[in-house]
């Protein structure tokens, strides 16, 4: 039962050219949405992150947009570049002490991008 | 530095091994976690503490076992009843109810 679904698994884009990646959620409860990224042989790092009741956040290149009414949310990522290269995970969790806390991801999205 | 320390960084078990995996985090966190990675997959959720002296099952629970006695430590251990344990391991803390984890760099685990 996977809670947090992500799509593509991967992705090659062109250098400057623009990485989307688009996960979509099943509980309501859920009211914190995180962006990980990660390289081969690290941890994830925390990236960017959301609340319900914003539909849009930028930092820099990078930029969420949230549907909550479709429990939809995607990352942009703008002007690609090589270094950009890594596995990108949503996630989600509920601060709710009834849902356990617990922090969900998705399954990942590799992408390239290619100079 | 505060951050979270995971060791060793590269690990060998034996089969019928068992072998413990260390988390330490100085970051004041309450939530602690454990993740299972294999190649080219998503991160698996095998146990979680949101307090001391609590801890609860993940999705994948079967052939571990967790404490949680310090703030600070969060081990694992991956049993003999692991079939199939090879994976990279992380682990990760966050202000209860927070979505903004910070991991360690993980632990590669290989059975030999």
């Amino acid at each position: 039962q996977q809670q947090v679904k992500q799509s593509p698994q991967s992705l090659i884009v062109q250098k400057g050219g623009i990485s989307i990646i688009n996960c979509a959620y099943e509980n309501t409860a859920f009211d914190y949405f995180p962006w990980y990224q990660q390289f081969p042989g690290k941890g994830p790092a925390l990236l960017i992150a959301i609340r319900p009741d914003v539909s849009e956040k930028k930092e820099g290149r990078f930029t969420i947009s949230f549907n909550k009414s479709a429990k939809q949310f995607s990352l942009h990522i703008m002007d690609s570049q090589p270094g950009d290269s890594a596995t990108y995970f949503c996630a989600a969790i509920s601060g709710l002490a009834s849902s356990g806390n617990k922090l969900t991801f998705g399954g990942g999205t590799r992408v390239l991008v290619k100079p | 530095d505060g951050g979270i320390t995971q060791s060793p960084k590269y690990l060998f078990r034996k089969e019928g091994q068992n072998v413990t995996l260390s988390c330490e985090q100085n970051l004041n966190h309450d939530a602690m976690y454990w993740y299972r990675q294999d190649p080219g997959q998503g991160l698996r959720l095998i146990y979680y503490s949101q307090i001391v002296n609590d801890f609860q099952k993940g999705d994948i629970a079967e052939g571990y076992s967790v404490s949680r006695e310090k703030k600070e430590s969060f081990p694992l251990t991956v049993t003999s009843a692991q079939k199939n344990p090879t994976a990279f391991y992380l682990c990760a803390s966050s202000i209860r109810g927070m979505g903004e984890a910070f991991f360690g760099q993980g632990t590669r685990l290989t059975v030999v």
